[in-house]
């Protein structure tokens, strides 16, 4: 499974779009990227996935760079709720997710 | 869909006794995983079973830890005995195939004094 390295925190305002980065440059050819996020004192939860396409969702948008060694996860209007852990992982070969710290985001009324 | 249950949700125990959690997964999910989370650190795989059989255990501290899936459904997760650095929280989750949407349960969190 692929390294990731992702900020240790962010801020956002609340209504504004968040940009939440993620490196991957160790990734191979098969692996997703795949965002979950852990709101306090519940597990996590899946956000999104993908494999080399952009992908859109209910919850968020996810852009791939062209040499997949980075992504973006895009939430285009951050509520409070939206304040959570979000954790990029790239693997999937394994049938198992390995988690890092993840980013921890604060949004401000 | 009913999602992954868990159970106790809380537990505090003293160090050196025994402590068992629970979990029953989306009904169909074929593949298992129980997690560690230590306060400010992500979870932790600790072991993976699919159907009943274990597919990783490698992370499993196995001279105090255990865990079975009975008939590929429940699964239970054992510590004996237990020891401080375990006070974590505990989670559970399940998929149906693979690694793409694991559903996770709330996790039990477990105290050691």
């Amino acid at each position: 499974d692929a390294k990731t390295t992702q900020p240790n925190s962010m801020e956002s305002n609340e209504e504004e779009p968040v940009h939440l980065p993620c490196n991957h440059s160790t990734i191979s050819g098969t692996d997703y990227i795949h965002w979950y996020r852990q709101l306090p004192s519940q597990g996590p939860e899946y956000v999104i996935h993908g494999l080399t396409s952009n992908v859109n969702n209910r919850m968020a948008s996810l852009a791939i760079a062209e040499d997949r060694k980075s992504s973006t996860l895009i939430l285009h209007r951050a509520t409070l709720r939206d304040a959570a852990v979000y954790y990029c992982i790239g693997g999937g070969a394994t049938n198992k997710l390995i988690f890092g710290t993840g980013t921890l985001l604060a949004v401000q009324p | 869909e009913a999602g992954v249950a868990q159970s106790p949700r809380y537990k505090i125990i003293e160090k050196r006794q025994s402590v068992a959690f629970w979990c029953n997964p989306i009904s169909g999910h074929a593949t298992l995983y129980w997690y560690q989370q230590i306060l400010g650190q992500g979870p932790k795989l600790l072991i993976q079973f699919q159907n009943n059989g274990v597919v990783d255990d490698s992370q499993l501290p196995k001279d105090r830890f255990s865990a079975e899936r009975l008939k590929g459904v429940d699964s239970t997760l054992k510590i004996q005995p237990a020891k401080l650095e375990d006070s974590a929280v505990y989670l559970c989750a399940s998929s149906q195939t693979g690694v793409n949407g694991y559903t996770f349960g709330s996790g039990t969190r477990l105290t050691v004094v």
